[in-house]
């Protein structure tokens, strides 16, 4: 089972580039999720799309756009990379609460470092 | 959202059991409580969730307060793949799945 799969695992790049993480999940889930995470820290929520066609601003959105290409994919863009953008980034997906509460799924993640 | 408390560090002895203490006094009705957890250079997973009731699965157990404002998660016997850090989550259970994570409890686990 492949469940989040990441691409690409490691980048660096210049300041002031602009790059694009791709995410697809194969579980047929309605949410997907981006976060970023600094050494040390936790999670920080970036942007989700609690479904098909919508996405909304997480925690720390500023300097991200997201695209919900479709129920499989939600792609993640930096526009203009700053070294404050240095992070592991983690694409996840989960179905719909609904009172199910159900867990999500996690890639391993984008080391991406900006110099 | 609703926050949590986590111990920043715990120590465990392989094949001893382990209890992870989370408090959260602001919880809502309607919040059910997650674990997950990050062993090194992976993405988090997905340990064991519940709402009011005492919850067993395969990996662990969570024992949830009567009062809904702090819960543990037991590991019975520890072991080294177990050291990790462990998140305890509170999610809403409406429609919107959004997981807020706090900074866990590094859990190291001894030969």
């Amino acid at each position: 089972n492949a469940g989040v799969t990441q691409t690409p695992k490691f980048q660096v790049l210049k300041t002031g580039q602009s790059m694009t993480l791709q995410c697809a999940q194969d579980m047929n889930h309605n949410s997907m999720y981006w976060y970023r995470q600094d050494p040390g820290m936790g999670l920080r929520l970036i942007y989700y799309s609690a479904s098909e066609g919508t996405t909304d601003k997480g925690e720390v959105p500023n300097g991200y756009n997201v695209s919900r290409l479709n129920k499989r994919e939600f792609s993640l863009r930096l526009e203009s990379a700053a070294p404050s953008q240095t992070s592991v980034y983690f694409c996840a997906s989960s179905d719909q609460g609904g009172g199910m509460n159900t867990e999500a799924f996690f890639g391993q993640g984008t080391r991406l470092t900006v110099v | 959202d609703a926050k949590t408390t986590q111990p920043n560090s715990m120590e465990s002895n392989e094949e001893e059991p382990v209890h992870l203490p989370c408090n959260h006094s602001t919880i809502s009705g309607t919040d059910y409580i997650h674990w997950y957890r990050q062993l090194p250079s992976q993405g988090p997973e997905y340990v064991i969730h519940g709402l009011t009731s005492n919850v067993n699965n395969r990996m662990a157990s969570l024992a949830i307060a009567e009062d809904r404002k702090s819960s543990t998660l037991i590991l019975h016997r520890a072991t080294l793949r177990d050291a990790a850090v462990y998140y305890c989550i509170l999610r809403s259970g409406g429609s919107n799945y959004k997981l807020t994570f706090g900074k866990g409890t590094l859990l190291t686990v001894n030969p």
